[in-house]
């Protein structure tokens, strides 16, 4: 099994530019989540997701789509890029619920 | 929501000696309480869990404690090693939202 992969792993984009950070896991784990980390403010949820074509905000939503059509797949749409998104995004998923986390490798990007 | 509030942010101990790393919530209704390890450069990883109605669990040199009156649970690891260095961030369920909440991490350093 290849767990949890996402890609791209670095990322600059200009202020405005739209992109999909893309997150695929082959463990057939039903919820699965996105993140942000800060420097000094841990891991925010941005969306999460229990199942295919069931997603909900979490704590940081705002500029950010996602959609769940497959169990593997559960792609982050930054809609029109500011400089204040420039963060680590990890995806996550689980076999049920929040519990036992199984991270990506994460994704760096700056937006300028 | 929940809130989860992490010290210290930095420690740094002498190798073979213990460290602790204390987190208190402040949703009562909170029942899931992990702790995840984040290498530098790497992914986040759960090393050790703990619900509810567990007052401590152990794994080899790593062990969690709760007390749920006092809405606190602390992260101790003895017998520190080198490669013990790293963020550690603790996190809990909220009872509501169903969701992780974490708290901002603690850069522990364990010197030779």
């Amino acid at each position: 099994n290849a767990g949890v992969t996402q890609t791209p792993k670095f990322q600059v984009l200009k202020t405005g530019q739209s992109m999909t950070l893309q997150c695929a896991q082959d463990m057939n784990h039903e919820y699965m989540s996105w993140y942000r980390q800060d420097p000094g403010m841990g891991l925010r949820l941005i969306h999460y997701s229990v199942g295919a074509g069931i997603t909900d905000q979490g704590e940081v939503p705002n500029g950010y789509n996602v959609s769940r059509s497959t169990t593997e797949d559960f792609p982050l749409r930054l809609l029109s890029a500011a400089p204040s998104q420039t963060s680590v995004y990890f995806c996550a998923s689980s076999y049920q619920g929040t519990e036992k986390l199984f991270f990506g490798s994460g994704t760096q990007l700056s937006v300028l | 929501g929940e809130n989860v509030e992490q010290h210290p942010s930095t420690l740094s101990v002498q190798e073979g000696d213990s460290a602790v790393i204390k987190c208190t919530y402040s949703d009562s209704a909170s029942n899931y309480f992990p702790w995840y390890k984040q290498e530098l450069g790497k992914r986040p990883q759960l090393i050790i869990d703990i619900r509810s109605n567990v007052g401590e669990k152990k794994d080899q040199r790593i062990a969690v404690t709760l007390n749920k009156t006092a809405k606190h649970f602390s992260l101790h690891i003895t017998e520190t090693q080198p490669e013990d260095s790293a963020v550690y961030f603790c996190a809990a369920l909220s009872g509501s939202a169903r969701q992780l909440t974490f708290g901002s991490g603690t850069q522990l350093t364990v010197l030779p």
